[in-house]
């Protein structure tokens, strides 16, 4: 069954340094996500990506976050600059057209110390 | 106001008991709607989507009514690993929007 890969599942990063976080949506997919999840919390948006830009972000995704999908197969995640508030699971995401779920990567467990 | 709210539980129920999450939502042009079923630090997973007509998959059930914004999930003959968060979610744009999930522990 086809699904969505991410790594690293585990980053552990001094605050202020760039990370960035990977993932190959599902092949077919057109519809790209990116959300996180702090300990404890619910699920929270970060930003939507479709025909190769961003369709929508939250307030979360500041000028500190950035996405990429630089080959056709992996969809990237950017953060310039960590703060510890940025510690957190984060999960991507792909659908297909239609108002169809989306499937979730297992997730990178970002850690900033 | 949140775009999704769900009754956080916990809900501790028997092995064979059937139990019932509600969630309701604040947009009424939400488009489609879903439940997902998330295991402690894992990945929230896709369970079921949710039909104003009602659907229905083995021991689940699940039930959409537009005109009240509310969303229904029924788990018949309730199995140990059952035990997990039940997270009703809504697609309203470009974005699907979680509700903080309910948590189910089934007892032996």
């Amino acid at each position: 069954e086809p699904e969505v890969t991410q790594t690293p599942s585990h980053q552990v990063t001094q605050m202020g340094q760039e990370v960035i976080l990977r993932c190959v949506p599902i092949s077919n997919h057109l519809y790209f996500y990116w959300y996180r999840q702090i300990l404890g919390q619910k699920v929270e948006f970060l930003v939507s990506f479709y025909n190769n830009e961003i369709s929508e972000k939250s307030e979360i995704f500041d000028d500190q976050f950035s996405v990429e999908r630089p080959d056709g197969s992996n969809f990237t995640l950017k953060i310039r600059s960590t703060k510890l508030e940025d510690s957190a699971m984060y999960f991507c995401a792909s659908r297909m057209a239609g108002g169809v779920g989306a499937f979730f990567g297992q997730g990178t467990r970002l850690t900033v110390v | 106001r949140k775009e999704v709210e769900q009754d956080p539980g916990p809900f501790n129920v028997p092995e064979g008991a059937t139990v019932a999450f509600n969630c309701t939502y604040s947009n009424s042009a939400s488009q489609s709607f879903f439940w997902y079923r998330q295991d402690c630090r894992k990945e929230p997973k896709l369970l079921m989507s949710v039909y104003s007509s009602g659907n229905e998959d083995g021991r689940f059930t699940a039930q959409l009514n537009r005109a009240s914004q509310y969303i229904s999930l029924l788990i018949r003959d309730s199995k140990l690993s059952d035990s997990a968060t039940y997270l009703c979610v809504v697609n309203t744009g470009n974005q699907f929007y979680f509700g903080t999930g309910t948590s189910l522990t089934v007892i032996p």
